[in-house]
């Protein structure tokens, strides 16, 4: 059975203070990992999706990295508007070859960016 | 539409009545899906719609919960008899296909839910 885990539960960072998230993930056979933002009452946003260990993806201060036990979000300078939850997800290849429609969702990272 | 939209957007129903969550994919997605989200928790899997069928509705809690999708476009999530526990954030996401692992799922805002 899938497993993903995110750590840390909670990050506090001040303005311009770069960190990393990590996801932890188990499964039989990776068909790919997504990283998604979602804001206080609101669906979870895409950000990235990584497929092989070394794909690196970037968009603005946010970087992906992916390893074939984990993946890392790095958040370069961040910005009080960066301040979300950011969940990791996986999907797994099944029996076949095929890929689950399903995606997996660790618990997710509450990030609070202090101006 | 232009997103996945999911009415109502908040739902306050007493124990043990019958509740429809609906979903409107994006325009030309043939996959659907449905998850839950418990406060501070991720979204859980409930099922999947390739087309009208239910490709995978291994997530579905107890028989209390069914969907449809009968005409490929539009899903219903049905939640009979509710319970307390049932209340959550419903989110319903959509992607181009099920198939390919390179298909991006776009969510809705989410149905919340609340038993009371």
């Amino acid at each position: 059975e899938d497993q993903v885990t995110q750590s840390p539960e909670a990050l506090r960072l001040q303005e311009g203070e770069s960190s990393s998230l990590n996801c932890s993930y188990t499964v039989s056979g990776l068909r790919g990992l997504f990283w998604y933002r979602q804001d206080p009452g609101k669906g979870p946003e895409f950000l990235f999706t990584l497929y092989s260990a070394g794909e690196e993806k970037e968009k603005e201060r946010l970087k992906a990295t992916l390893t074939k036990k984990e993946s890392f979000l790095h958040i370069t300078a961040p910005k009080p508007e960066d301040s979300a939850t950011y969940l990791c997800a996986v999907r797994e290849v099944r029996a076949g070859g095929t890929s689950y429609g399903k995606l997996t969702f660790g618990q997710g990272t509450i990030l609070t960016v202090h101006p | 539409g232009a997103g996945v939209s999911q009415t109502p957007s908040n739902k306050v129903t007493e124990k043990g009545k019958y509740v429809e969550l609906r979903c409107d994919p994006i325009s030309g997605h043939t996959a659907l899906y449905w998850y839950r989200q418990s406060l501070g928790q991720g979204p859980e899997f409930l099922i999947y719609f390739q087309g009208t069928g239910a490709a995978d509705d291994s997530g579905l809690p107890n028989d209390r919960f069914f969907a449809v999708r009968p005409e490929g476009s539009v899903s219903t999530l049905k939640i009979q008899r509710t319970e307390r526990g049932d209340s959550a954030v419903y989110l319903c996401a959509s992607s181009p296909t099920g198939y390919s692992s390179g298909n991006t799922i776009y969510f809705g805002e989410g149905s919340w839910l609340t038993v009371v």
